[in-house]
């Protein structure tokens, strides 16, 4: 299995602009999470999806970020607009079975918005 | 909200100490604890998962350990090496709820 995979692995953008950021979890994982990883806050969660349904999204910042979850192979993370105080390191993970043998994080997205 | 706090915040060994970290979680309605090593430039990884009251885990050097009553784990790693060097993360979720993780603590093993 090649893990969870994000995309891009990079992104920089100016201010304003839309950012939307891609998770594929690993095959037969029924739990996936999307976390922002900053200096001051450490990993804070976003938002997580059991089966394809968004469960708690409590830790999204503002409106201006979104999840969706269409099947079980892709999720993504929008922000419109985009602003500085954006920028971080965003994780996505997945789990089975309530994360009984943790969670597998993917290698992340640098964000970097100007 | 969970509470998720780790100490030391970092600390330094030489290469062959023996080296523990704590992490202290709400007790009330827990439902297990995480450890994850994240190495630099990486993702964090999966160390131990533990649900039981007296719990102890372990996986080579590093073991772990779990008082649900007084709401603590430690991780102790034997014998550190250079590779052992990375952040070390606890995480702790309640029942129905999600995994929230502690600031980390950093390890630097020297040889």
């Amino acid at each position: 299995d090649a893990g969870v995979i994000q995309s891009p692995r990079h992104e920089v953008t100016e201010m304003g602009q839309e950012v939307t950021l891609r998770c594929k979890p690993i095959s037969g994982h029924n739990s996936l999470f999307w976390y922002r990883q900053t200096m001051m806050r450490g990993l804070e969660l976003l938002i997580y999806f059991n089966n394809n349904v968004p469960i708690d999204d409590s830790g999204m910042p503002e409106d201006r970020f979104s999840a969706k979850m269409p099947n079980a192979s892709f999720s993504t993370l929008k922000i419109q607009p985009s602003e500085p105080r954006d920028s971080a390191v965003y994780f996505c993970a997945s789990s089975f079975s309530a994360g009984k043998n943790g969670y597998t994080f993917g290698s992340g997205t640098r964000l970097t918005v100007v | 909200i969970l509470n998720v706090e780790q100490s030391p915040q970092s600390l330094h060994v030489q290469e062959g100490d023996s080296t523990n970290f704590t992490c202290s979680f709400p007790s009330s309605n827990f439902y297990a604890l995480h450890w994850y090593r994240w190495e630099t430039a990486k993702s964090p990884e999966a160390l131990f998962v533990m649900t039981l009251n007296g719990d102890e885990k372990k996986k080579g050097r590093i073991s772990a350990t779990l008082n649900t009553k007084e709401g603590y784990s430690y991780l102790y790693i034997k014998g550190s090496q250079p590779e052992d060097s990375a952040t070390y993360l606890c995480a702790s979720m309640e029942y129905g709820n999600k995994l929230v993780f502690g600031a980390g603590t950093i390890l630097r093993v020297k040889s």
